[in-house]
């Protein structure tokens, strides 16, 4: 089946600084690829995806980038903001969406 | 409201009791998910149905037994409950067409067995 691993596990930036997460995936049928947002005690909520017929999409400060090939992809945030703080997951899926380990940001003011 | 809304919300109870979530989605959804979110935050998919048919069951404990009445609700019922089921549990639903769409998390249940 699936795995997918993310990197980093923690991760903390000064405001205005940018962030980038990494994941990587092992199985070469997967076609989606989400990134979730999850504060605490509340539920994950998607922040951008991509599909695997598109290498890079952005949405203001969040942009994802795909590597079939490598089969690796990228969330990066820039101009980072306090509220950015969080744990962020990627899932990559053909069918049954697997989730890496999580990252958790803090983003210090 | 339009959502995946799930009860109870918190949920202690003692060893070996019997114990059942809910979740309602109205979204019109046609596949649905339980998730168990462990301590280190780690998700991990435990059962998916689709138009009330099962179409993932990871390797669960058989203790753990989804129902599906109809497409609007999924309902996961555990029985002779153990410590190690402490964790939170995400429902989530996905729209029709294929098993690669965006999910739509449940606010979650926090269950602590005691």
């Amino acid at each position: 089946g699936e795995n997918v691993e993310q990197h980093p596990s923690t991760l903390s930036v000064q405001e205005g600084d940018s962030a980038v997460i990494k994941c990587t995936y092992s199985d070469s049928a997967s076609n989606y690829f989400p990134w979730y947002k999850q504060e605490l005690g509340k539920r994950p909520q998607l922040i951008i995806d991509i599909r695997s017929n598109v290498g890079e999409k952005k949405d203001q400060r969040i942009a994802v980038t795909l590597n079939k090939t490598a089969k690796h992809f990228s969330l990066h945030i820039t101009e980072t903001q306090p509220e950015d703080s969080a744990v962020y997951f990627c899932a990559a899926s053909r069918g049954d969406m697997r989730f890496g380990a999580g990252t958790r940001l803090t983003v210090k003011p | 409201d339009t959502a995946v809304s799930q009860t109870p919300k918190y949920l202690v109870t003692q060893m070996g009791n019997d114990k059942s979530i809910k979740c309602e989605q109205n979204l019109g959804h046609d596949t649905m998910y339980w998730y168990k979110q462990d301590s280190k935050k780690f998700l991990k998919i435990m059962f998916s149905y689709n138009n009330k048919e099962l179409i993932i069951n990871e390797t669960v404990p058989n203790r753990f037994s989804p129902k599906s009445p109809d497409k609007a609700h999924l309902n996961l019922h555990i029985n002779s409950l153990e410590l190690g089921d402490s964790a939170v549990y995400f429902c989530a639903s996905s729209p029709p067409g294929t098993l690669q769409e965006t999910q739509y998390f449940g606010p979650g249940t926090r269950l602590l067995v005691l």
